[in-house]
């Protein structure tokens, strides 16, 4: 079984502000752990992926995540906030790495006040 | 430039009635999928396609129904609808079932409102 904690369904930052949104995970298996964004009235988009290999990811728009084991977490973080970002955001984890597996969080609100 | 493309983005249906969404890619992908999402929810698989022919049952099949006649279409019917089905759904591609590829990934639709009343 797996599944997927998103701590703070609403995260308000101030423009030029950190940005650090919090995912948790359970696997039985080594898991494969992706961040998506969503904008208003449309669909998902991709921001970042862990397969293997490197647990630093780095995703688009300046955004980054690190896989960490010992804490079973994937959190995203973005130096530096745009009103740009200020969107849904999702994390979701595969146990195999397949589609059809993929498990997803209750997504986080993101605000930037200016 | 397309990508995956959804119909009707808002629908309003009574109880009871029925109604196909429409979903079509122009990626070539031979993989598609229809989630739906509740309000502070993540995403749940409805139902999926491996290929033209080929359709399987998700998370949270009952109530719907799908057809893959050709790679490009994949639509969803609801039968008799119902409020539970009040959601925003989703269509999504992609090529390749398994992501060993850092540039693979799942293309998504702009979705589709649906509201049963």
């Amino acid at each position: 079984a797996q599944s997927v904690t998103q701590l703070g369904s609403h995260v308000s930052v101030s423009e030029g502000a950190l940005v650090l949104l919090r995912c948790n995970y359970s696997s039985s298996v080594p898991p494969y752990l992706f961040w998506y964004v969503q904008y208003p009235n449309q669909g998902l988009q991709l921001l970042l992926k862990y397969t293997t290999g490197a647990t630093l990811v780095k995703g688009i728009n300046g955004f980054e995540a690190e896989f960490k084991k010992s804490e079973t977490s994937f959190h995203l973080t973005k130096p530096s906030a745009h009103m740009s970002d200020a969107a849904e955001y999702f994390c979701a984890v595969s146990r195999s790495g397949s589609a059809r597996q993929l498990t997803f969080g209750s997504g986080t609100q993101l605000t930037v006040l200016p | 430039n397309a990508g995956v493309t959804q119909t009707p983005k808002f629908r309003i249906l009574k109880i009871g009635q029925s109604m196909t969404l429409q979903c079509t890619q122009d990626m070539n992908h031979n993989y598609m999928y229809w989630y739906r999402q509740d309000p502070g929810m993540g995403l749940k698989l409805i139902y999926y396609s491996v290929g033209a022919g080929i359709t399987d049952k998700g998370e949270v099949p009952n109530g719907y129904n799908v057809s893959r006649s050709t790679t490009e279409d994949f639509p969803l019917r609801l039968e008799l609808a119902a409020p539970s089905q009040t959601s925003v759904y989703f269509c999504a591609s992609t090529s390749k079932e398994r992501w060993g590829d850092p540039n693979e990934k799942l293309f998504f639709g702009s979705g589709t409102q649906l509201s049963v009343l």
